[in-house]
């Protein structure tokens, strides 16, 4: 199985500033073509919400301060400028082969 | 819109049964894959396993001999069943619409495991 590790746990961020976070692939993920790496944000009692697909690709209706990049076994999701709303933990997926599996999660605090 | 719905029993006695139930709409079931996703208390989120629209499977290996996933495309139902149940199994339970990623979400049930 493809192990996905996130880093950091958690950070606290300050308001308007930027947050980045990194998930590693124990194996590439990616094609000449497209990364199988996606995000998705996942707020208290909420289920997780799609922010990212195939590593760079913006969901519809995410606001353009997430942004991803990355590519064979590293990858970013970034968020400029944070707003007190992104408080919540961020989780990594690859779609590379079944298994799917999630990265260990990001908590992510607004100061 | 689309929409996925669970509904399960709650609570389960260990060494017992689950069957847990997603009705969809907004889509159909032999256009889309249906995947089951948990997170116990606390914890991150776990792949179960996925029924594809032509209706093949597929599991989490850690935990294929315990589980089964089928459907009812007819009416709009993917079905989810693990057997042998222990207290770690005790999770919100999500199912999930997608292809090669997840775009729509159920809002979970909750299983307990406990005695």
């Amino acid at each position: 199985d493809i192990v996905l590790t996130q880093s950091p746990a958690s950070l606290a961020v300050s308001l308007g500033q930027r947050a980045t976070i990194s998930c590693r692939a124990s194996q590439s993920v990616s094609t000449s073509s497209y990364s199988y790496m996606h995000w998705y944000q996942q707020k208290p009692g909420q289920p997780p919400k799609l922010l990212i697909k195939y590593a760079s690709n913006l969901e519809s209706g995410v606001p353009a301060r997430f942004s991803g990049s990355g590519s064979g076994t590293d990858f970013t999701l970034n968020i400029h400028p944070v707003e007190e709303e992104d408080t919540a933990t961020y989780y990594c997926q690859h779609s590379w082969e079944i298994p799917w599996t999630f990265g260990g999660g990001t908590k992510l605090e607004i100061k | 819109q689309v929409q996925l719905k669970e509904s399960g029993p709650g609570l389960v006695a260990p060494s017992q049964s689950l069957s847990i139930t997603c009705t969809v709409s907004g889509f159909s079931l032999t256009s889309y894959g249906v995947h089951w996703v948990r997170q116990p208390p606390g914890k991150g989120l776990e792949w179960l396993g996925v029924i594809w629209a032509g209706g093949s499977t597929n599991y989490n290996s850690a935990l294929m001999s315990r589980l089964s996933i089928s459907k009812d495309n007819s009416k709009s139902q993917v079905f989810l069943k693990m057997n042998s149940l222990q207290t770690d199994d005790t999770a919100m339970y999500y199912c999930a619409r997608g292809i090669t990623t997840v775009d729509y979400w159920g809002q979970g049930t909750t299983l307990t495991v406990s005695s």
